[in-house]
């Protein structure tokens, strides 16, 4: 079955700091590979997507992620956090032909100002 | 641009009681997918419909129906209403499936007394 693990549930950095964010999936076959947002209160966003290419692929606001097939992750990675960047991130995977998606835990990030 | 669509954004229920969420997809899609986020949760998914017929189903209660119309709108019909049943419900919409990243809404969140 397929499954996606978050490491972290919950980070705490200072502004600044750099942030890497652990996504490791499990699946059988070709794979989709999501990460999105939740700021406090609003719904998911779309940070950046893997559907094939470049295994290193930039999204907004400076975030970043890259794909080891030979690991099955896709590490979220922003150089400097900001305060805004508060918020929950959830890791996801789709695949098949529905194309419907399964989540990780999600890793709630806190950034001190 | 054009984003989902969810009405209402808030709905309180009692127990036993019927709910009805609407979803209206992003204009030119024809995939639309319903997920229900419980208090602190990852959103599970539930069921979606590409051209308006069923193309799959995941954890969705006996309870609960729902279906795509002409227009490409969503309904998911829910009733005898638990409370269990309290959370957010996103619907997210895509064209085609399996290919395309799916854009959320802003969720119901739906309280049950």
């Amino acid at each position: 079955a397929q499954s996606v693990s978050q490491h972290n549930h919950h980070v705490i950095l200072s502004e600044a700091a750099s942030l890497e964010l652990g996504c490791n999936y499990s699946y059988g076959g070709t794979v989709n590979l999501f990460w999105y947002v939740q700021y406090p209160g609003q719904h998911l966003q779309l940070l950046l997507k893997y559907f094939s290419g470049d295994p290193l692929v930039k999204g907004i606001k400076g975030f970043e992620a890259e794909f080891i097939k030979s690991k099955f992750s896709f590490n979220l990675r922003k150089p400097s956090v900001q305060w805004s960047d508060t918020a929950e991130y959830f890791c996801a995977v789709g695949g098949g032909s529905q194309g419907n998606l399964i989540f990780g835990k999600g890793t709630k990030l806190s950034v001190k100002p | 641009a054009a984003g989902v669509i969810q009405s209402p954004r808030h709905l309180i229920k009692e127990k036993r009681e019927t709910a009805t969420l609407k979803c209206y997809p992003i204009p030119r899609h024809d995939t639309v997918y319903w997920y229900q986020q419980g208090p602190g949760q990852d959103p599970q998914f539930l069921i979606s419909f590409y051209e308006k017929m069923q193309s799959d189903k995941g954890s969705i209660p006996d309870r609960f129906s729902a279906q795509q119309f002409s227009d490409y709108h969503s309904e998911l019909n829910m009733s005898s209403l638990e409370l269990g049943d309290s959370a957010l419900y996103f619907c997210a919409s895509s064209w085609g499936q399996g290919t395309d990243t799916q854009y959320f809404g802003p969720g119901t969140r739906l309280t049950v007394l």
